[in-house]
């Protein structure tokens, strides 16, 4: 069974500070996907990234997938207050259609 | 707005009924998954239609059952509700199924309650 599992679980940073969040799987993702969810809502999609060793940048997040396919990070360059929020990693599975989250991070930036 | 619509948005209901969540997918999405998240926890992958089919499926109990209809509109259908069934329940669509570069885009979610 393929799982994504993060770490830490929770973080909680002061405003300015950097972190990262971290996802990690012992199976072979084709792509993987990092979404931010606040409370009461849906997931909403920040980044994919699909080649091994790829690094995207969006605006102070910069997500990176491992050479092997099995993990990825984020990591977040002096985190505001809106910042907060669950992050999860998702991906399909190989070999069938399920699509599958981490168990998510939970971020507070406190002011 | 993702373009996922989820209805009801909340729902209280009594143990031991049933009720149904709808679910319409973004304009020209022909996958529909659907998740359950408890509180504080991630999301729990339940089933995954694709163009009317059953492509995949999680964790769902037999209590739970789902279809998706020939406008693409999915439905989950849950049974004989107990405490534990209270949740946040997503509906999610794709343009296609579970594949490289698959992207979801989630609605508002249910919020069921189960008392």
């Amino acid at each position: 069974t393929q799982l994504l599992k993060q770490s830490p679980q929770f973080l909680s940073i002061q405003e300015g500070e950097n972190l990262t969040v971290y996802c990690n799987s012992s199976s072979v993702f084709s792509s993987l996907q990092w979404y931010r969810q606040e409370p009461g809502e849906g997931p909403v999609l920040l980044v994919t990234v699909v080649t091994g060793g790829e690094v995207k940048k969006l605006k102070r997040l910069t997500f990176q997938f491992g050479d092997a396919r099995k993990d990825s990070s984020l990591h977040i360059t002096a985190a505001q207050p809106g910042d907060t929020g669950l992050y999860l990693c998702a991906g399909p599975t190989s070999g069938t259609y399920k699509y599958i989250f981490g168990t998510g991070t939970r971020l507070k930036v406190l002011a | 707005d993702s373009g996922v619509t989820q209805t009801p948005k909340h729902l209280i209901t009594a143990t031991g009924q049933r009720v149904t969540l709808r679910c319409s997918p973004r304009s020209g999405d022909l996958s529909v998954y659907w998740y359950q998240q408890s509180l504080d926890q991630g999301l729990q992958f339940l089933i995954q239609y694709y163009n009317g089919e059953e492509r995949a499926k999680g964790n769902i109990l037999e209590r739970f059952s789902a279809q998706q209809f020939p406008d693409l509109h999915s439905e989950l259908n849950l049974s004989s509700l107990e405490l534990g069934d209270s949740a946040l329940y997503f509906c999610a669509s794709s343009p296609q199924g579970a594949n490289k570069g698959t992207e979801a885009f989630f609605g508002q979610g249910t919020r069921l309650t189960v008392v």
